[in-house]
């Protein structure tokens, strides 16, 4: 059975802080890895990730693949207080269909 | 725990025909559940929150008649796809919260629809 998890569970950090959060997943056929970020109702899309060890970065915001090691991280440097929110990470999966496998999510919180 | 599961996963239909697709939440009650429809950018778009027993509530832009909503249970929602059109062929995703104060959704893991 497909599974993906986050952790940790819950983070809470002062501004300024750097934070990572860490997704594992166990699939089989993966395609890509997603990492969105959701504070009200929508995720939004942050990264794909597809390749081992390559980097992406939007902003404060980055993200790394280890295939190898079957995970994924994002890192938050300098955070804001707008950077509090749920961070989910997805994988996605060719079996005999599309499948996304979302992990439970890591609630971040940045206090003033 | 907080299981949702989504069937069919794939299903592939003619144009005009109408295309049920189920949530569940397996192990929890959900008050509420949603549904979300993936672009190819691999953003995802809430087309509707549905609350147990009554009407869902549509975002902007998605036609309540074409997508229809039931929620007719604590642990199903049920998302009807009318009169399918190739346009409509898309990954729709459901996510449940269980409420008791948290915000947590848990999601499915989608259905992918094909429209001929």
């Amino acid at each position: 059975e497909d599974k993906v998890v986050q952790s940790p569970l819950s983070l809470v950090v002062h501004e300024g802080d750097t934070v990572t959060l860490n997704c594992s997943y166990e699939v089989t056929n993966f395609r890509s890895l997603l990492w969105y970020k959701q504070e009200k109702k929508a995720p939004t899309f942050l990264f794909m990730l597809t390749s081992s060890g390559i980097e992406k970065k939007s902003g404060r915001l980055s993200s790394i693949l280890d295939k190898k090691e079957l995970s994924s991280i994002l890192n938050i440097t300098a955070t804001q207080t707008g950077d509090s929110a749920i961070y989910l990470c997805a994988v996605e999966a060719l079996n005999s269909g599309y499948a996304l496998n979302f992990g439970k999510g890591t609630s971040l919180l940045v206090t003033p | 725990g907080a299981v949702v599961s989504q069937h069919p996963s794939r299903v592939i239909c003619k144009s005009g025909t109408s295309v049920k697709i189920e949530c569940r939440s397996l192990d929890f009650q959900a008050t509420t559940m949603f549904w979300y429809r993936q672009f190819p950018k691999k953003s995802l778009m809430l087309m509707a929150t549905s609350n147990e027993g009554s009407k869902a509530t549509y975002e902007q832009g998605v036609e309540k008649d074409k997508f229809l909503i039931n929620h007719a249970s604590l642990t199903l929602s049920t998302l009807t796809v009318t009169s399918a059109h190739p346009e409509d062929s898309s990954f729709y995703i459901c996510s449940a919260e269980a409420g008791l104060g948290t915000d947590t959704q848990y999601f499915g893991p989608g259905t992918r629809l094909t429209v001929l």
